[in-house]
């Protein structure tokens, strides 16, 4: 079992949309998650930490954590096209990050 | 405030060499991560450095090695490099070590091609 599992997609989503990305990870013992957001060609970019179960809300970005059942989730509304791009998950414990696999979104116009 | 910033950003070697990366961290960070990007095994977590000791190292062979300097700069290094080396190295910076609590920024990326 992955650390940190999330489904590869594609996530296709209509322009306007709510697109909900999840994460499961296997360390109960895990205290933050963050959401990076990766452009083909460039460098992870966070957008969303969440430390404490429940949502955590940012401008069109809103995360959700529930550490009983060791998942993490992103949503995002009012999907813009450019807002396509692969979404990573990151899990830690004291130690360091450990990072998904991501998850790609298309948002199409 | 200026962002991660590492060089250089594009690396052509052959099998055998050997490379020098180089990280400099956001203004006040002092602790610096390296990881290995690869489109067959995602983000995994090269070493990080923390007051110019290492604190945590990955599951790479000793080839790669890293360092630190006094004003939070960090380089690493992969000796003998493989074709498998190939890959995007990314840094990044954060106030603090460890994983808890604790926003790490990426930067730019060396993208090392190994011919």
């Amino acid at each position: 079992q992955k650390e940190v599992e999330q489904n590869s997609g594609p996530l296709s989503v209509p322009e306007g949309a709510i697109a909900s990305l999840n994460c499961t990870y296997s360390d109960r013992g895990s205290q933050s998650f963050f959401w990076y957001r990766q452009y083909s060609g460039k460098s992870p970019e966070l957008i969303m930490s969440i430390y404490s179960n429940g949502d955590k809300e940012d401008g069109r970005f809103t995360a959700q954590l529930n550490k009983a059942s060791q998942y993490v989730s992103l949503l995002i509304r009012d999907s813009q096209p450019s807002d396509s791009a692969t979404y990573l998950c990151a899990v830690s414990n004291t130690d360091k990050l450990i990072f998904g696999t991501g998850t790609r979104l298309q948002v199409f116009p | 405030k200026a962002g991660v910033t590492q060089t250089p950003r594009y690396l052509i070697k052959t099998r055998g060499q050997q490379v020098t990366l180089s990280c400099s961290p956001i203004s006040g960070h002092r602790s610096v991560s390296w990881y290995q990007q690869t489109p067959g095994q995602g983000l995994q977590f090269l070493f990080e450095y923390f007051s110019e000791t290492q604190r945590n190292k990955g599951n790479f062979p000793g080839r790669f090695s890293g360092r630190q300097f006094s004003n939070s700069r960090s380089e690493m290094n992969v000796s003998t490099l493989e074709l498998g080396d190939s890959a995007l190295y990314l840094c990044a910076s954060s106030l603090y070590p460890g994983g808890s609590y604790n926003e790490q920024f990426f930067g730019p990326g060396t993208r090392l091609t190994v011919l």
